[in-house]
């Protein structure tokens, strides 16, 4: 099982709707959830962070936490064209007193107008 | 500055052929991470320094990788015999003291090994 999982998609969503975007995390421990956004040739840009379970929200985007569920998910609303990119979720490993981001493979994110 | 710079942006190299890659973080960023992109989507922690200090190198093939991050130069990631599965986008991210907040990428260097 890998450590941080979302599916690769395309998620393919109408201009104006809502994109859900899913991940969940193996260890438990985990206390810091990021999402970034990279678009193709590009860097990952952080565009949410989240620590307590429940929802945070930001503009356009909302980050939702269950640490019980070991599940983060981002959603997007009002999708444009210009949000179409890959989306990677990442979680703050701190296993050994270190701390690393373990991300995701990605999910890729397409919206049409 | 406001934004992690790293250079070149592009490197080609034959393999066999040592690579050097730089990477100046954030002012008043106190953590440096390295970290491998290949295959478009597959991020692989390399090594992160506290200011100068070695933090985590858990993710380096040390018999040819090594990195390093002195006082008033940027930070650099070396590696020596490149092979060809060494091409791969080296990012290099910071984060302030409390790392909480988050890793801020820069734009990557492109290594290709041929």
């Amino acid at each position: 099982q890998k450590e941080v999982e979302q599916n690769s998609g395309p998620l393919s969503v109408p201009e104006g709707a809502i994109a859900s975007l899913n991940c969940t995390y193996s260890d438990r421990g985990s206390q810091s959830f990021f999402w970034y956004r990279q678009y193709s040739g590009k860097s990952p840009e952080l565009i949410m962070s989240i620590y307590s379970n429940g929802d945070k929200e930001d503009g356009r985007f909302t980050a939702q936490l269950n640490k019980a569920s070991q599940y983060v998910s981002l959603l997007i609303r009002d999708s444009q064209p210009s949000d179409s990119a890959t989306y990677l979720c990442a979680v703050l490993s701190v296993s050994g007193g270190y701390n690393k981001l373990i991300f995701g493979a990605g999910t890729r994110l397409a919206v049409h107008p | 500055g406001e934004e992690v710079a790293q250079t070149p942006k592009h490197l080609v190299r034959g393999e066999g052929q040592k690579a050097k890659l730089y990477c100046a973080p954030i002012k008043g960023h106190s953590y440096v991470f390295w970290y491998q992109q290949v295959l478009k989507n597959e991020f692989k922690f390399l090594i992160s320094f506290q200011n100068e200090n070695v933090f985590d190198e858990t993710g380096m093939p040390k018999e040819r990788f090594s990195a390093k991050c002195l006082p008033n130069s940027p930070c650099s990631l070396e590696i020596q015999a490149t092979k060809l599965e060494d091409s791969a986008v080296y990012f290099c991210a910071s984060s302030p003291s409390e790392d909480r907040r988050g890793q801020y990428f820069g734009p990557g260097t492109r290594l290709t090994v041929t």
